[in-house]
């Protein structure tokens, strides 16, 4: 059984590159999240799917942000025209869908360093 | 607002002293509340979901403990290999699912 996993799982860009990460969630896990964390701060949520519906978003998610996941299965989280400040770890994680209270499972993350 | 707060940000403890970490919430509501471990370089690790006052989990040396307002976590005769940053997170009624996290706190324990 395979948990969640992210690639790459480091990049380094100098900024205002667009950059591009992947998720694929546990198998059969229907609901997917991204979060943000940067040192010394727990993740911060930035948005949230259902199958291949983008169902929130949050204040935190740029138009320089753009998450998709076109067959419910693996997310791609794309960052155009990067500034230092997007420097963190992105995070990713699944739970199975069923329920409105679900454990969310988490990946190793991608950390992000914009020079 | 909705607010989570881990306190102390930092605990240094000898093998086999037992401690409690605390996590304070402030939220419209609570659907649940979960804890997870992190350790350097790598995503948080599910240990436990709470979801009411009075609720306890256990987990080889953890416990975790819920009351309407805080939540802990006891360890008890800790080893080198729990050092580690343990981070509380809750959800919110009315929520489709994300997680309101607290700094967590870094947790040394030293031989």
């Amino acid at each position: 059984d395979t948990g969640v996993s992210q690639n790459p799982r480091h990049k380094i860009t100098k900024r205002g590159q667009n950059v591009t990460f992947r998720c694929d969630p546990i198998s059969e896990h229907n609901r997917l999240y991204w979060y943000r964390q940067t040192l010394g701060q727990g993740p911060e949520f930035l948005t949230y799917f259902q199958n291949e519906a983008q169902l929130e978003k949050s204040r935190l998610l740029s138009d320089r942000f753009s998450a998709e996941r076109p067959k419910g299965s693996f997310s791609t989280l794309e960052i155009q025209r990067t500034e230092q400040g997007d420097s963190a770890m992105y995070l990713c994680a699944s739970s199975p869908g069923q329920g409105a209270f679900e454990t969310q499972y988490f990946g190793p993350g991608t950390r992000l360093l914009v020079l | 607002e909705d607010q989570v707060t881990q306190s102390p940000e930092a605990l240094r403890l000898q093998e086999g002293e037992s401690s409690s970490l605390n996590c304070s919430y402030t939220v419209s509501g609570l659907r649940g509340l979960f804890w997870y471990r992190q350790d350097p370089g790598k995503g948080p690790e599910f240990l436990f979901t709470l979801y009411s006052a009075g609720e306890e989990k256990e987990k080889e040396r953890l416990k975790a403990t819920l009351t309407k307002k805080e939540s802990f976590l006891h360890i008890t005769a800790p080893k080198p290999e729990d050092s580690a940053t343990y981070l509380c997170a809750v959800q919110a009624r009315g929520s489709q699912g994300n997680l309101i996290f607290g700094k967590g706190t870094k947790l040394s324990v030293k031989p």
